[in-house]
């Protein structure tokens, strides 16, 4: 069964970059897309954006010119990259599996706070 | 973009029956998924494809779609269903998820 963990900084300086990295474990990450979710404190859930390791992905409009995606498939990792963060950056960050239309797997969250 | 709709909350006595619901434009043309978060944990996929459900979710948890308007079905609430539920499906394109707004269950 496949398992998702979040990792990386937990604080970001406001303007700055924010940097997270996914590691999947029991499975190959060829074999699905993959994605990335945010929910600030008390909040909903927002889509990030999804890639897939042939490099098909796509982004929430209302981010996409701060995201970037990447997949490394000699370490079984995927990451995200938003820059120039804000205070409204703020929130818990979780990676997903993609299957077909659903998010079947997540990963326990990693928060991160963007702080001046 | 497209816009789903929850109530922000509802809550139920042990024992007895929820009905979450979750409203969009011609809904029931889409295939709606729902997650079950309880706090401090990450969401955990309880229905799919309108009516499915993962292996090792229980036979309580049961879903349907139609016209403008899905929703999620708790049997037999349990004091362990606390929790807030999403539902979601993909944009007219079908290029961008989308989330409803999450409904937080409060059981008696």
């Amino acid at each position: 069964q496949v398992q998702l963990q979040e990792s990386g900084p937990g604080l970001v300086k406001s303007s700055e970059t924010l940097s997270l990295t996914c590691t999947v474990s029991g499975g190959s990450i060829t074999h699905s897309y993959w994605s990335w979710i945010r929910q600030p404190s008390g909040k909903g859930l927002e889509w990030i954006g999804y890639i897939h390791f042939s490099g098909n992905s796509n982004f929430n409009p209302s981010l996409r010119s701060r995201v970037t995606m990447s997949v490394d498939t000699s370490k079984n990792q995927f990451s995200l990259r938003l820059t120039s963060v804000t205070a409204a950056d703020t929130a818990m960050y979780y990676c997903a599996s993609l299957s077909l239309s659903y998010f079947d797997t997540w990963g326990q969250g990693t928060l991160v706070t963007a702080s001046s | 973009s497209y816009v789903l709709t929850q109530p922000p909350s509802m809550s139920v006595a042990p024992g007895q029956t929820a009905k979450i619901t979750c409203e969009g434009n011609n809904l029931g043309t889409k295939s709606v998924h729902w997650y079950q978060q309880k706090p401090g944990q990450a969401p955990v996929l309880v229905v799919y494809d309108d009516t499915d459900r993962p292996s090792g979710i229980p036979e309580r948890f049961s879903g349907s779609n139609s016209g403008n308007t899905a929703t999620l079905t708790i049997t037999r609430v349990e004091a362990g269903d606390e929790a807030g539920y999403y539902c979601q499906t993909w944009d007219g394109t079908g290029d961008h998820p989308v989330f409803g707004g999450g409904t937080k269950l409060t059981v008696l």
